[in-house]
Order: structure tokens, then sequence, then C-alpha cells
């Protein structure tokens, strides 16, 4: 069965980078897509971007220009960073498996920009 | 960048009733729809507009096109309380803005 987790700081100060790493376990990382995908405080699921196990990525137009998706197969995790975070970035962030949608989802970790 | 538009807002219903959720796209891609309760991680419910993931009950169905899809709940059970969620997936991603079913 495959497992995602999400690791990082769930503090984050405003204008700083928000890094997150998503841990693949039970499967391999290969011929697959990943995603970020995050849920601010009562409201909708955003797509942030997504990066392909060869390291090709495609990213939300809004979130475009503060956004880097890696990803390390010999570690078998990939990476969101965000730049310049504000409140507004304030969300429940989850990394997921893109295969036919969206297979495998990580529980999701709270970041709350803040100083 | 497609835009999802997903009704109702809210379906307020009784267990054992059919529930059906619409989503319409502005264009034309693989689509998906998702399940969220309270405090949890979306679960995948159908992909490709009406393939059933594997382990969803069969209540559950998608029909429709790419650029007009429905998810319907044949018999809804109180555990089927949670907000549900269309997608589009392809080259980019883009989910609606969810519709709310609470079960009376």
């Amino acid at each position: 069965q495959v497992h995602l987790q999400e690791s990082g700081p769930g503090l984050v100060k405003p204008s700083e980078t928000l890094s997150l790493t998503c841990t693949v376990s039970g499967g391999s990382i290969f011929g697959y897509d990943w995603t970020w995908i995050r849920q601010s405080p009562g409201k909708g699921l955003e797509y942030i971007g997504t990066v392909s196990y060869r390291g090709t990525t495609d990213y939300n137009p809004s979130l475009m220009s503060r956004v880097t998706i890696s990803i390390d197969t010999s570690e078998n995790q990939f990476s969101l960073k965000l730049r310049s975070v504000t409140a507004a970035d304030t969300a429940m962030y989850f990394c997921a498996r893109k295969w036919s949608g969206h297979d495998y989802w990580g529980q999701g970790t709270r970041v709350t920009v803040s100083s | 960048e497609s835009v999802l538009t997903q009704s109702p807002g809210t379906l307020s219903l009784s267990p054992g009733e059919r529930a059906t959720l619409s989503c319409r796209a502005s264009q034309s891609l693989y689509s998906a729809w998702y399940q969220q309760r309270p405090g949890q991680a979306p679960r995948l419910l159908i992909y490709g507009v009406t393939t059933r993931a594997p382990g969803i009950p069969d209540r559950f169905s998608g029909s429709g096109s790419e650029t007009d899809f429905t998810l319907t709940i044949s018999r809804l059970e109180p555990e089927d309380s949670a907000v549900y969620y269309c997608q589009q997936y392809g080259s980019s991603v883009t989910f609606g803005g969810g519709t709310k079913v609470e079960i009376k």
C-alpha cells in the first residue's frame, strides 16, 4: 500500500520561504507524477503544482512566480518551496500521487504564516 | 486553464435518497470526483468521468461528458456526509469549488 507523509515546519514567518517534503513509501516514485495541493481554513482545494518522476513540472499560474517543486528519486521524496509567504498562504498542505486523478494522498500538514 | 463550476453549493437529503452533483468545465479534459470528510484528506471516488476507484461502493457513479459531468450517490448513507469536489486533470489540474452534502 502506497503511503505519503508530509513533513516540514508548521509555522513560517511572513516574507520567508515555506519548505515541505513528501516521503513516499510502499511503492516506487518512478512512473508517476506527484502533486502538492493546499486548502485554506474553511475553503476548497487549490492546486499548487506537479512534478514528474523525470523532474518536469507544472504549476498553478497564480502561484507560479513563487513556487518550486522538485523530486529526489534516490530518497523517494518530492518537495515544495513557496517563497515570500503571507498570511494568505496559511493552509493545510497535501501531497498526492497523480494517476488517473489523485489516488493516494498524505494526511496533510498544517502550515501557519505568522510572525 | 480550465474553470470548473459545481452545483448545487449544498444538498440536504435524507438517508436512502439519491444525490445528484453537477460539474461544468470550460475545457474538455479528464475528470474526477473526490469526497472529503471533515478533518480528512480527499478520497478519489471516480476518474475518467465514469470509472470507480478501487474500494468505492457501487452506490457512487459518474456520468456525462468531459465538459459536463455528474456524480450520483444512489442511496445516501450517513457516512456520505462530506464535501464533494470535481477535478480536471491532464497536463494541469483544476478543482471545482465543492458541493456540501448534508444528511438529515
